[in-house]
C-alpha cells in the first residue's frame, strides 16, 4: 500500500524557536496534502491543505503566519512551525490523497505516523 | 455541514468476540465515509471506504462496514476479534466536492480487548 513518512517522529525544542516538519508520500504521487493536528485523546483536527503549487488554504482559527506550509513538489510538503510556544504542542499528522486514474472522483487518503512536537 | 458522531468512547470487548463500532453522520446526502484506525503513538491507517454501490463494505483485517442510508450509519463490524485489534477507531465523512472533499472525522472509539 501507499506510504506516507514523516520527519522528525518527534521534536523538542525551546520556545521562540522555529521546528520544520517534513512529510513525503514514499511511492505515489499525491495530488493534496493535508495537514492535522491531534490533540490527546481527542480527534484529528485539519490545519490547511495544500497542492503542488499553490498557496496553501487554512482552516479557520489557523494561523498561517504561525504554521507555514510549503508544498515543493507532489511527493513532499512541510509544515514549519514558526516562534513555536507550549501551547503548540501537539501531535502533527500529515496525509497525502491520491485519486484513482479512471475515476478521479474517487480517492484514497493517506496519513504520516505523525510528529510529536513538546515545546519547552 | 457536515458532522460525524461515535457515540462510544469506550468499548471493551473480550478477545474471539464480535465486535460493532457505531458511526452516525449528518449530511443531506450521501457522502463519503471511511474508517481508520489508529495504534498508541501512530498515525492512521485505512480500514475501510464507501463512495457508492454496494453498501457493505469489505476492508482489511477483517473489517466490514456498512452503509445504511435510512440510517445515516456507517458502522464497522468484525466477528472475531483479536488482541491486536486494540487501538482507536475514527470513522470519517467527506462531502463531495468535485475532489476537494476534506474529511470529518468523528472523535474516536478506543477499543480495548480483554483475554
Amino acid at each position: 500500500g501507499a506510504v506516507v513518512s514523516q520527519h522528525p517522529s518527534w521534536v523538542i525544542c525551546k520556545s521562540g524557536t522555529s521546528v520544520k516538519i517534513e512529510c513525503r508520500s514514499l511511492d505515489f504521487q499525491a495530488t493534496t496534502m493535508f495537514w492535522y493536528r491531534q490533540f490527546p485523546k481527542q480527534s484529528l483536527m485539519l490545519m490547511a491543505t495544500s497542492n503542488e503549487g499553490s498557496k496553501a488554504t487554512y482552516e479557520q482559527g489557523v494561523e498561517k503566519d504561525k504554521f507555514l506550509i510549503n508544498h515543493a513538489s507532489l511527493t513532499l510538503s512541510t509544515l514549519t512551525v514558526t516562534s513555536a510556544h507550549p501551547e503548540d504542542s501537539s501531535f502533527y499528522i500529515c496525509s497525502a490523497r491520491v485519486v484513482q486514474r479512471l475515476a478521479r472522483s474517487k480517492w484514497t487518503q493517506y496519513f504520516g505516523p505523525g510528529t510529536r512536537l513538546l515545546v519547552l | 455541514a457536515q458532522s460525524v458522531t461515535q457515540p462510544d468512547i469506550h468499548i471493551t470487548v473480550s478477545e474471539g468476540a464480535s465486535l460493532e463500532l457505531r458511526c452516525n453522520y449528518s449530511y443531506g446526502a450521501t457522502p463519503y465515509l471511511f474508517w481508520y484506525v489508529q495504534s498508541p503513538g501512530q498515525g492512521l491507517q485505512l480500514l475501510l471506504k464507501y463512495f457508492s454501490g454496494d453498501t457493505l463494505v469489505q476492508g482489511i483485517k477483517g473489517f466490514e462496514a456498512e452503509f445504511k442510508r435510512s440510517q445515516s450509519s456507517f458502522n464497522l463490524r468484525k466477528p472475531s476479534v483479536h488482541w491486536s485489534d486494540a487501538a482507536e477507531y475514527f470513522c470519517a465523512v467527506g462531502v463531495p466536492n468535485f475532489g476537494n472533499e476534506k474529511l470529518t472525522f468523528g472523535t474516536g472509539t478506543r477499543l480495548t480487548i480483554i483475554p
